[in-house]
């Protein structure tokens, strides 16, 4: 069955540092990814998405890449502040599917 | 302009009571899908609905879910006989098309 593995850890990092969250993914051919943050209840909000074409996206702090050999993305964002702490979530989604299926997210800690 | 809406934001319920979720997605948003999400982990999809068509179900976990959107606006999600279980974070979202998703604050259902 399809499975997506975000590290269910949380990543501790000092502000000003680069975070980066990985997801991962088998038994799926997905023809698009997206990232979404998702703050205590709240629900989640879109950040990026990247086509199974495209290598790499930005938007401002925000980089994604998207391996479809290695069926890993990654996201980073730079210069990270402690307003970017929250749980972010992947989601895969393909061309023949509406539907979005979510990893479990990772939370992210920025330190001041 | 508004975003998605979702009433009640809190909901408990005693066991065997029926509970009905109620989604106001964003005026002209084609798509609207309904979302279950457990502590820790991602939105789980339940069913999507393009327009008033209720395209996919296949993610409502028994016949006790049952979710409609008859003017192809506002949809409401039932539980019927709800159980522990039962017990969640309910999110709506709506798109224009296939592609990002704007999701609701989410229903707290608490079943006692």
């Amino acid at each position: 069955s399809q499975k997506i593995e975000q590290n269910s850890e949380a990543l501790n990092i000092q502000e000003g540092k680069t975070a980066t969250l990985t997801c991962n993914y088998t038994n799926y051919s997905p023809a698009y990814l997206q990232w979404y943050r998702q703050d205590p209840g709240r629900g989640p909000v879109f950040l990026l998405l990247i086509r199974e074409n495209e290598k790499e996206k930005r938007k401002e702090r925000l980089k994604v890449t998207f391996d479809t050999t290695l069926k890993q993305s990654l996201f980073h964002i730079t210069a990270s502040q402690p307003a970017d702490s929250a749980t972010y979530l992947c989601a895969l989604g393909g061309d023949s599917s509406y539907k979005l299926i979510f990893g479990s997210g990772t939370r992210l800690l920025v330190r001041p | 302009g508004a975003g998605v809406s979702q009433s009640p934001r809190y909901k408990v319920a005693k066991r065997g009571q029926d509970v009905a979720l109620r989604c106001d997605p964003i005026s002209g948003h084609v798509s609207l899908f309904w979302y279950q999400q457990a502590l820790g982990q991602g939105p789980e999809f339940l069913t999507y609905f393009q327009n008033e068509a209720q395209l996919d179900k296949s993610g409502l976990p028994s016949d006790r879910f049952f979710a409609e959107r008859p003017e192809g606006s506002v949809s409401t999600l039932k539980i019927q006989r709800t159980q522990q279980e039962d017990s969640a974070v309910y999110l709506c979202a709506s798109s224009f098309w296939r592609d990002e998703q704007y999701f609701g604050p989410g229903t707290r259902l608490t079943v006692t």
